[in-house]
């Protein structure tokens, strides 16, 4: 059974970075699907942000291709969100997921939620 | 990008009532190998979002049977059939036809 976690600061200050790792228990990262992070905003809005695949090709969402990128660790079966030159608008709960066969997000992480503020 | 409209924004019910969800897509949803990949999700309070449906009308394992999905190209239904304290929250279709994948804005089921 896949297990995620997403783990981070809580609190982020406006036009800084918000980095969150998400850890991968009971399937290596590298043996396939992609590996996807989605947040959820006040309310119930939810934004599809990207993927880094099995191999390790990215695909983000344009509405953030400018600010966003997820990497991985292979060594610790983790992958990571770094979304820069955040605002206010960027609070959200942030999850990651796995997206299996039949390109279903089967599996998340409980969510982090993270706080844009000065 | 596409857009999912789904309606009604909330959904109130009595239990063992049915409840309906429709979910439309701004362009069709069928993909080139033939697949359509619409999925719905169910987003319990304090928990993280589940899986229920996907390609459809395809129950996820360990789903019910009260759960059926239906559509085609850009017109999509969940139909819930005697509805349970446990089927209470927040509702997402979600396409992964075409990029950026995309939710819908998410409907509301709570109890009368």
């Amino acid at each position: 059974e896949i297990q995620l976690q997403e783990s981070g600061p809580g609190l982020v200050k406006p036009s800084q970075s918000l980095s969150l790792t998400c850890s991968v228990t009971g399937y290596t990262i590298t043996s396939g699907y992609d590996w996807s992070w989605i947040r959820k905003f006040p309310g119930n809005k939810m934004e599809w942000m990207g993927y880094i695949s099995y191999s390790g090709s990215t695909n983000y969402n344009p509405s953030l291709k400018s600010r966003i990128s997820i990497t991985r660790d292979t060594s610790k079966n983790q992958f990571f969100l770094q979304l820069n030159s955040v605002t206010t608008e960027d609070t959200a709960t942030y999850y990651c997921a796995s997206i299996t066969d039949y390109y279903v997000m089967d599996a998340w992480g409980q969510g982090a939620s993270v706080t844009v503020s000065s | 990008d596409v857009v999912l409209t789904q309606t009604p924004v909330s959904l109130s019910v009595t239990l063992g009532d049915q409840a309906s969800i429709s979910c439309r897509s701004s362009q069709s949803l069928e993909y080139s190998d033939g697949y359509t990949y619409l999925e719905w999700y169910l987003q319990k309070p304090g928990q993280s979002p589940q899986l229920l449906i996907y390609e459809v009308s395809n129950r996820f394992s360990g789903v019910p049977d009260r759960f059926i999905g239906s559509g085609s190209g850009t017109d999509f239904t969940l139909k819930i059939s005697r509805v349970e304290p446990e089927d209470l929250g927040v509702y997402y279709c979600f396409q992964a036809t075409h990029d950026p994948y995309t939710f819908g804005a998410g409907t509301k089921l709570e109890l009368k």
